[in-house]
């Protein structure tokens, strides 16, 4: 199947830092990626949808400002967490979406966030 | 508002017994995925059900997706303690987005 990255894997940082988190789609092009946050033992709560060349969309409750988004390829999107807080603290996971359909999404192997 | 009711949340069980964990909505999903999640890992896709009442096998896990599309289930057979983990069902919706139930954490002792 198809190969999706998240980097890093785990990141611990001081509480105003800011923190990038990089999802590559290793071997397909992806248009839409999806940005997803997780509590443990909990589901995944979508974050927002990214596209590629455009601006993401966020979810209800979700602040732009504090999560930027950015798809500037066909493989890669990024997730920054602007001035960190503990509250940021999370499991954050990637998905890539392969061709149109939501059938085809291969998620990354997600990034574990604790702040300070 | 499409929302995916998963139970049950938490389910503990002895090696060996079956299970069956459902997920029912409201709303109709063009299709529906089940996943399993291991701590620190991110979901892996068990199967995609598109088609209302059909019926899908995975070794011992079968999976069925409703007639009107709007609820599946997931059944292991002779559970073993490999299978535990957490398991999500996801309904396909517009734009690509998929819509997750909460998840059942499914434990099985040896």
């Amino acid at each position: 199947g198809a190969v999706v990255s998240q980097h890093p894997s785990w990141v611990i940082c001081k509480s105003g830092t800011s923190v990038k988190i990089e999802c590559r789609s290793l071997d397909f092009q992806a248009t839409t990626m999806f940005w997803y946050r997780q509590f443990p033992k909990q589901s995944l709560m979508l974050m927002a949808t990214s596209n590629e060349g455009s601006k993401a969309t966020y979810e209800q409750g979700v602040e732009k400002d504090k999560f930027l988004i950015n798809h500037a390829s066909l493989t890669l999107s990024t997730l920054t967490v602007t001035s960190a807080h503990p509250e940021d603290s999370s499991f954050y996971i990637c998905s890539a979406e392969q061709g149109a359909t939501n059938e085809k999404l291969f998620f990354g192997s997600g990034t574990q966030l604790s702040v300070l | 508002t499409q929302l995916l009711e998963q139970s049950p949340q938490f389910l503990s069980i002895q090696e060996g017994e079956n299970l069956t964990v459902y997920c029912n909505s409201s709303s109709v999903f063009s299709s529906l995925q089940w996943y399993r999640q291991e701590p620190g890992e991110g979901p892996v896709l068990l199967v995609t059900v598109v088609t209302g009442g059909e019926v899908k096998k995975l070794k011992r896990l079968t999976f069925q997706f409703g007639d009107a599309r709007k609820d599946s289930s997931l059944h292991i057979t002779a559970a073993q303690p490999g299978d535990t983990g957490l398991y999500l069902c996801a309904g396909g919706s517009q734009g690509g987005k998929l819509i997750f139930g909460q998840g059942t954490e499914l434990s099985v002792k040896p």
